[in-house]
Parts: C-alpha cells; structure tokens; sequence
C-alpha cells in the first residue's frame, strides 16, 4: 500500500526552465510533508518542508505548493541548475508518529 | 559539526547470515530512525528509537531488529539473510524527536548486498 507516490520515475529539464515535480498521497491524516534531494553514495538532504496549514511555502529558487483538496504537492524549481541534478523524495508524516513515508523518488536530470 | 556516521559503508553476505549494522548520530541528537532504500521502492520505514526506546517500528518481519545505546548510537541486526534484503540502509537522527520540530539528518547507508 503507497502512502506516497511520485509517479515520475524520472525527469529531464533544460537548464534555467522550470523543474516541477509531483507527489501525491492517500493518507489524509498527514500534516506535515518535505522534499529531500539525494546524490548518488549520499544520504537524502532535507531540502524544503510544508506543513498542512499552509498551501505554499518558499526558499530562494525552491518552493513546495500543497493541495490538500486533491492530496497532491509539487515542488517547482526556478531556474533548474545542472547541479539541481540529483533523486528527490517526496515525505509525509502525521502528528505524532515519528516517521516518515516516503515516495519512490524522481531522478531530475538538468541539461545544459 | 560531524554528521551522522554508518559503518560499514559495503558489506557482502550470503543468505542465512546475520549483520549488523552501526550508527553514530549528530552529536546532541537523541532520536535515531533507520529506513531501508532498494529500487522501485523508495524508502522504507524499519524503526524509530528515542532514549533507548523503541518508539515505532515499520511493516519489517521479526529478523529486522534494532537498539539503542546510552549514548544514542544505534544499531540493527538482520537475522537469516535473505536475498531480498539487498539494500540501502540508511540511518537519520533528529535533535527533538519531533518531525514538526525539524527535518531528519541522514547518513550516507550502508549498502548490504545478500549473494
């Protein structure tokens, strides 16, 4: 049972353009979802977090947009740089539980 | 500040082994998560420890198992290996123990492969 799907498996921008990844989710008790981004040999990085309150929220070229309605979050990439080329996570957690369910993962690749 | 540290980094067993896996948490965190990465499937949830407790355990079979030191190191044990158990596993601590309350740091995994 996916809890968190990110049903792109991959994905190939222009370097400058936009990167718009998408995530969806059937749990309706999560409030509180993050990206992270992982390089190959590394950990995942948290890159960005929304809380369910809020349907936005922004950090220099990155922002996370939350749908509750439709169960669905993006996180847009603006502008896409060659080393915004990496695997990024989808993950939703609910108040209390002390984990997180992530999605499979979408492998963004920029190019020049 | 160091991050959180996994060792062994590679390992290599065969099936019906056990490992053990080690981890060193960023100084001052007391919670330790472990999560399993294999392809297609994203990361999955294996347990969850706090102080020395268990606090949530993910959907693993009983040969997946955890603890925690007084000192917040953790480590897991998987039991019998099976091929299926070739994986990414990865550890990540947070400073509250609180999702809300921050993200989780992850380490770089140690890759388990089962021949």
């Amino acid at each position: 049972d996916q809890q968190v799907k990110q049903n792109s498996p991959s994905l190939s921008v222009q370097e400058g353009r936009i990167s718009i990844l998408n995530c969806d989710y059937t749990n309706s008790m999560f409030d509180y979802f993050l990206w992270y981004k992982k390089y190959p040999a590394e950990g995942p990085t948290f890159l960005i977090s929304i809380s369910s309150i809020k349907d936005k929220n922004e950090d220099g070229r990155f922002t996370v947009f939350l749908n509750k309605s439709a169960k669905h979050l993006s996180l847009h990439i603006v502008p896409s740089q060659p080393g915004d080329s990496a695997v990024y996570f989808c993950a939703a957690s609910s108040q209390g539980a002390q984990k997180l369910v992530f999605g499979q993962g979408t492998r963004l690749t920029i190019n020049p | 500040k160091a991050g959180v540290t996994q060792t062994p980094r590679y390992l290599i067993k065969t099936r019906g082994q056990q490992v053990t896996l080690s981890c060193s948490p960023i100084s001052g965190h007391r919670s330790v998560s472990w999560y399993q990465q294999t392809p297609g499937q994203g990361l999955q949830f294996l347990f969850e420890y706090f102080s020395e407790t268990q606090r949530n355990k993910g959907n693993f079979p009983g040969r997946f198992s955890g603890r925690q030191f007084s000192n917040s190191r953790s480590e897991m044990n998987v039991s019998t290996l099976e091929l299926g158990d070739s994986a990414l596993y990865l550890c990540a601590s947070s400073a509250q123990g609180s999702l809300l309350s921050g993200e989780l740091f992850f380490g770089e995994g140690s890759r388990l492969t089962v021949l």
